[in-house]
């Protein structure tokens, strides 16, 4: 079946360091792909997502740009923040309508 | 900005109990989950719902679960008789169309604990 699979965490940086989190993704159709966002003690946040094939999505200085050739939606941000500190989860939406979410990764942005 | 909530945000229930999971969805939304997390793991999803009806459901969501939108707000999960093994966070979500390019909305989780 459908499948996310995200890097390990955590990803410990210092502020205004660039940061890259990898994602790939396993899918029969073409799905949709999305980053969610989760801070500490709240839900799940959209970040930002993707419907198609070399579609790039940004928010808030992070982007992802959906790769069908190697299946990737990859989070990169060039300069993150302590406020950046969160778990991040990679997801894909296929024709069922429901989310397949990759395991998170947290980030940890010390100043 | 309208958000998804979710009452209560922390529940404590003895195993074998009945415990009912609230969520109130955005209000001009028309599709509702529920998803639940176990600690340390992936968000998994449970069960999707449409014009008063399962659209789809994981073999997680067996016989002891069940949801219901009983008035125009409301959207609830019920476990009928509660294992150790649903102890998790769980979500809800919902989103006003269809279809894989839509993204849904999170609240912000009722976490279940069974003793």
């Amino acid at each position: 079946g459908d499948s996310v699979t995200q890097m390990e965490g955590p990803v410990t940086l210092s502020e205004e360091a660039f940061l890259t989190i990898n994602c790939t993704y396993t899918a029969t159709g073409y799905p949709s792909l999305f980053w969610y966002v989760q801070y500490p003690g709240e839900g799940l946040q959209l970040l930002l997502k993707a419907t198609k094939a070399d579609d790039k999505g940004s928010n808030k200085g992070f982007e992802a740009t959906y790769r069908k050739e190697t299946t990737s939606f990859h989070l990169e941000k060039g300069s993150v923040q302590v406020s950046d500190s969160a778990v991040y989860f990679c997801a894909l939406s296929d024709n069922t309508d429901k989310l397949i979410f990759g395991t998170g990764t947290r980030l940890q942005v010390f100043p | 900005e309208p958000e998804v909530t979710q009452t209560p945000s922390h529940q404590v229930t003895q195993m074998g109990q009945e415990v009912i999971l609230r969520c109130v969805p955005i209000s001009n939304h028309l599709y509702f989950y529920w998803y639940r997390q176990i600690l340390g793991q992936k968000v998994e999803f449970l069960v999707s719902f449409y014009n008063n009806e399962i659209s789809e459901k994981s073999e997680i969501f067996d016989d002891q679960f069940s949801v219901e939108r009983p008035d125009g707000s409301n959207f609830t999960l019920k476990i009928r008789s509660t294992k150790l093994e649903d102890s998790a966070m769980y979500f809800c979500a919902s989103k006003n169309q269809g279809g894989p390019n839509q993204p849904q909305h999170f609240g912000d989780g009722t976490r279940l604990s069974i003793l």
